[in-house]
């Protein structure tokens, strides 16, 4: 069973819209939270993270929030620019400090 | 070398055979990843080192070995490789395992098992 879940495989938005990309996660004991962005034939880049004591984190375009009551993450990325298309994994950390991944979802910014 | 370095790119190889897949990271970073890549399913570990001369096991440890005889290389080998082990490989490293844990991926070794 996953303890981390991007339920979205993928999303399509506008250029200068605003992309919302979701995480979900089980483990309470989780304490920190990254985003990673793939593009094609490259490694994972780590994008934003977040503390378990914050509830949002921002960097330029990038805002992370979570929501630990719900145990949920999101990635908002405005405005979205085509050079954003990408996978983006969430991944948390846990006991002895690894991460645990989510399925990663596609995001396609149009033109 | 810049980062992380994985070899090779990509292979195709026979069911049963011996593969190794290296890795190098010139960062001097203590502690060092493999992931595997499949669809839907997102990155699992599965081995790591905390620093040179010590391994564990990760989410998916079975049919891969690793070791790490210095703090740049930690190479992971499949003794008889299967089809299941398919996979686009990661290998990742980062200063160490407390604290900030930001990870810095290599990238790639596309596997195909026939």
């Amino acid at each position: 069973d996953q303890q981390v879940k991007q339920n979205s495989p993928s999303l399509s938005v506008q250029e200068g819209r605003i992309s919302i990309l979701n995480c979900d996660y089980t483990n309470s004991m989780f304490d920190y939270f990254l985003w990673y962005k793939k593009y094609p034939a490259e490694g994972p880049t780590f994008l934003i993270s977040i503390s378990s004591i914050k509830d949002k984190n921002e960097d330029g375009r990038f805002t992370v929030f979570l929501n630990k009551s719900a145990k949920h993450l999101s990635l908002h990325i405005v405005p979205s620019q085509p050079g954003d298309s990408a996978v983006y994994f969430c991944a948390a950390r846990g006991a002895g400090n690894m991460l645990t991944f989510g399925g990663g979802t596609r995001l396609m910014v149009k033109p | 070398i810049a980062g992380i370095t994985q070899a090779p790119t990509s292979q195709i190889l026979a069911a049963g055979r011996r593969m190794t897949l290296r890795c190098t990271q010139d960062m001097r970073h203590n502690a060092m990843y493999w992931y595997r890549q499949d669809l839907g399913l997102g990155l699992r570990l599965i081995h790591y080192s905390n620093t040179a001369g010590t391994t564990g096991k990760g989410e998916v440890p079975d049919g891969y070995s690793v070791s790490r005889a210095n703090t740049d290389d930690f190479p992971l080998t499949l003794a008889s490789a299967v089809p299941s082990q398919t996979s686009v490989y990661f290998c990742a490293s980062s200063e160490g395992r407390t604290g900030y844990n930001e990870q810095f991926f290599g990238p790639g070794t596309r596997l195909t098992v026939l």
